[in-house]
């Protein structure tokens, strides 16, 4: 059971506009930056989003974050086929002495 | 350009010890600004941070509540690289492992390709 809470699944149309939910708690979202990964099968996640809504160079800006509270969103617009890949949201976690949580991940289907 | 080359068994018997190796090119372990983590990824546990090591003035590790007892992360800064190593293994450890590197934004900016670590007699 992962810290941080996605949607298993997603979906859309070429064009359409996602998001994407990513649930935690006072001690992750709700004190520090959220990030996104997008990874596609047999490799490693990749960096989208950090800092809740920054891109990495090389990101197009259909891609954006924004958080609020204890959650956080990623909203990919003008939706691609290539575009299909599972998605993850990272954060740190205050408790423990300190530790990273992922979410579970979400599937994005592109119909 | 920054990599991380992963190298290690992908085959471990029930108790025994998983030894995995991260590479760095392009940067270094003893880097003030960076960290180096090692993260796992298997169907039933999702992606699962183990640990990190980084220096600041003098080397720090930290490690995931989950496997405390049974891990240790070194940097080597003469090979400029670090491992894992993961004692008493069971089947539930059963995972990709990726070595991964935070920079000074805090967020995992670099991956290794990953290695599948089967445990299994």
């Amino acid at each position: 059971q992962s810290v941080l809470t996605q949607p298993p699944s997603a979906s859309g149309t070429p064009g359409q506009r996602v998001t994407i939910s990513c649930s935690g708690s006072s001690s992750n979202i709700g004190s520090n930056a959220v990030a996104w990964y997008r990874q596609l099968p047999g490799t490693a996640p990749k960096l989208l989003i950090y800092r809740n809504n920054q891109r990495p160079s090389g990101v197009p800006d259909r891609f954006s974050g924004s958080n609020s509270g204890t959650s956080a969103s990623l909203a990919i617009s003008g939706l691609q086929s290539e575009d299909e890949a599972d998605y993850y949201c990272a954060a740190w976690d205050d408790s423990l002495n300190g530790h990273w949580v992922f979410g579970g991940g979400t599937k994005l289907t592109v119909l | 350009q920054v990599q991380l080359q992963q190298s290690g068994p992908g085959l471990v018997k029930p108790s025994q010890t998983l030894s995995l190796t991260c590479s760095v090119s392009g940067d270094t372990v003893s880097s003030n600004r960076a960290a180096w983590n090692w993260i796992r990824q298997s169907p039933s546990r999702g992606l699962e941070w183990l640990g990190r090591t980084y220096y600041r003035s003098k080397w720090y590790k930290g490690y995931a509540v989950s496997v405390k007892s049974r891990i240790t992360i070194n940097p080597d800064t003469s090979k400029n690289q670090f491992s894992l190593q993961l004692n008493s293994v069971t089947p539930e450890d059963t995972a990709v492992y990726y070595c991964a590197r935070t920079g000074e934004g805090g967020y995992f900016d670099l991956w290794g390709r990953g290695t599948l670590v089967t445990v299994s007699s």
